[in-house]
C-alpha cells in the first residue's frame, strides 16, 4: 500500500540556521512528490514537486528537495530559515498509475528569532 | 488569476443537522478535490470530480457525504445528519486536468471551511 511518513511532528529552527523537514514515502511503482505549506488559517499552497529528471528540485520561497531513491526520501530543505517560514509543511506522494495523492500527517516547523 | 472560492468560511451546527459547502474552482480547472482534514492531521481526499464526473469517491461516508458537480464547475459538498466526528477543515481544491500525466500538475486549494458540530 502507498504511504508518506513525516516522522517530525515539529522541527524547531533558529532563524538564519539550515533546516530540514523529513519525509519517506512508500509506493510500488515510480512516484510523483509534492510539498505543500500551510500557514495559519489559510489554504495548502504548492512549494514543489518531483516528477523526473535531476534530484535536487527548487521551488518557491528558497525551499529545495532531494528526491533520494535508494532511501526513498524526499526531504526539504532550506540554507537559512526565516521566521516568516514557520507553518505546517506537507509531504504528498503519487504513484503513476494512478491518480491517488497520498498525504502525510504535515510537520509543524517553527523558526525562532 | 482567481483562486479556488470556497464558503462559508466558518459552520457552526448541532449534531444531526445537515450542512453544505460551495466551492468554485480556478477557472478551466477539470479536476477539482474535496479534503477533509482534521486538527493535526494531513488532508484526507473525500471525492474526486473530472469534469462532472467522480474518479474517485472511495473514502467518502456514502451514508451522510454527498457531493456534486452538475455542470463541471462549481461543486457542493453535503453532509447529513451531522456527527461530532465531522468537525473538521473542508478543502476544495483544483487542478489542470489529472488525466494528462503532466508536468504543470499541481493543486491549488481553497481557504477551507472549519466546521464544528456540537
Amino acid at each position: 500500500a502507498q504511504s508518506v511518513a513525516q516522522p517530525e511532528d515539529q522541527v524547531n529552527v533558529a532563524e538564519g540556521n539550515p533546516l530540514t523537514v523529513k519525509c519517506t514515502y512508500s509506493v510500488s511503482g515510480n512516484p510523483y512528490l509534492f510539498w505543500y505549506v500551510q500557514y495559519p488559517n489559510r489554504g495548502l499552497q504548492f512549494l514543489l514537486k518531483y516528477i523526473t529528471g535531476d534530484n535536487l528540485v527548487k521551488g518557491s520561497y528558497g525551499f529545495e528537495a532531494e528526491f533520494n531513491k535508494s532511501q526513498t526520501s524526499f526531504h526539504l530543505k532550506k540554507p537559512s530559515a526565516l521566521v516568516s517560514d514557520s507553518a505546517l509543511y506537507f509531504c504528498a506522494v503519487r504513484d503513476k498509475s494512478n491518480y491517488q495523492l497520498i498525504w502525510g500527517a504535515g510537520t509543524k516547523l517553527i523558526i525562532k528569532p | 488569476e482567481a483562486g479556488v472560492a470556497q464558503s462559508p468560511r466558518y459552520k457552526i451546527i448541532e449534531k444531526r443537522q445537515s450542512v453544505a459547502f460551495w466551492c468554485n474552482p480556478i477557472s478551466g480547472h477539470a479536476t477539482l478535490y474535496w479534503y477533509q482534514q482534521i486538527l493535526g492531521q494531513g488532508p484526507k481526499l473525500l471525492i474526486q470530480f473530472q469534469n462532472n464526473g467522480v474518479v474517485d469517491d472511495s473514502q467518502l461516508p456514502k451514508d451522510r457525504f454527498s457531493a456534486e458537480r452538475l455542470k463541471g464547475v462549481d461543486s457542493t459538498l453535503k453532509i447529513q445528519p451531522a456527527k461530532l466526528e465531522d468537525s473538521a477543515v473542508y478543502l476544495c481544491a483544483s487542478s489542470l486536468d489529472l488525466r494528462v500525466q503532466t508536468q504543470n500538475e499541481k493543486l491549488f486549494f481553497g481557504s477551507g471551511t472549519q466546521l464544528s458540530v456540537l
